[in-house]
């Protein structure tokens, strides 16, 4: 499977506690980004990276979330002192430099009990 | 920033019949209009996208059109079929010259029902 993927599928957790999740683009894309979906809503743009650089980072990326891509390959996305409202279905995309085509990976469904 | 809203947030056709999709966006500078469909548990797939510098893009049942001047775009589907079932987006996003962009604003999505 050449395209996006992301692992876990699923996470559930303890409110308070720490999870972090690993997208790994499709091979030759540049460009990775992070959404997040809730329930009966579009995916929401929380950050972007162009090979290692984290360029725009969404409002709604509070001090609790970072997000890295050190080699420019693979990101993670850790969410610190997880709260309930922090459960959603995360989305990693890619694209292309300069091509704004993305392609979604199947996300992670995180549920914060 | 940009705003994208969407409508109607469910649709229910019979098969055979056409569907169509209406979304406005709020930043004139907005350039790249992509739908994505979203199939129960699966991932955002797109299905077309068209640009600022074209009116309409058809591809076989799907076709897309744009008005800039009104601001907004709409997704058509002719010949619906049990497989169209799926949620879909429509989406807005400011392309920069040099290849640079922000990231893509998504509208709430509509629910597309075909009833046999």
């Amino acid at each position: 499977d050449t395209g996006v993927s992301q692992d876990p599928r699923h996470k559930i957790t303890k409110r308070g506690q720490n999870v972090t999740f690993r997208c790994d683009p499709i091979s030759e894309h540049n460009r990775l980004y992070w959404y997040r979906q809730t329930l009966g809503q579009g995916p929401e743009f929380l950050t972007y990276f162009q090979n290692e650089a984290q360029l725009e980072k969404s409002r709604l990326l509070s001090d609790r979330f970072s997000a890295e891509r050190p080699k420019g390959s693979f990101s993670t996305l850790e969410i610190q002192r997880t709260e309930q409202g922090d459960s959603a279905m995360y989305l990693c995309a890619s694209s292309r430099d300069s091509s704004e085509k993305l392609f979604f990976g199947s996300g992670t469904q995180l549920s914060v009990l | 920033g940009e705003n994208v809203e969407q409508h109607p947030s469910t649709l229910s056709v019979q098969e055979g019949d056409s569907a169509v999709i209406k979304c406005t966006y709020s930043d004139s500078a907005s350039n790249y209009f992509p739908w994505y469909k979203q199939e129960l548990g699966k991932r955002p797939q797109l299905i077309i996208d068209i640009r600022s510098n074209v009116g309409e893009k058809k591809d076989q049942r799907i076709a897309v059109t744009l008005n800039k001047t009104a601001k907004h775009f709409s997704l058509h589907i002719t010949e619906t079929q049990p497989e169209d079932s799926a949620v879909y987006f429509c989406a807005a996003i400011l392309m920069y010259s040099g290849g640079g962009a922000d990231g893509l604003t998504f509208g709430k999505g509509t629910h597309l029902i075909i009833q046999p």
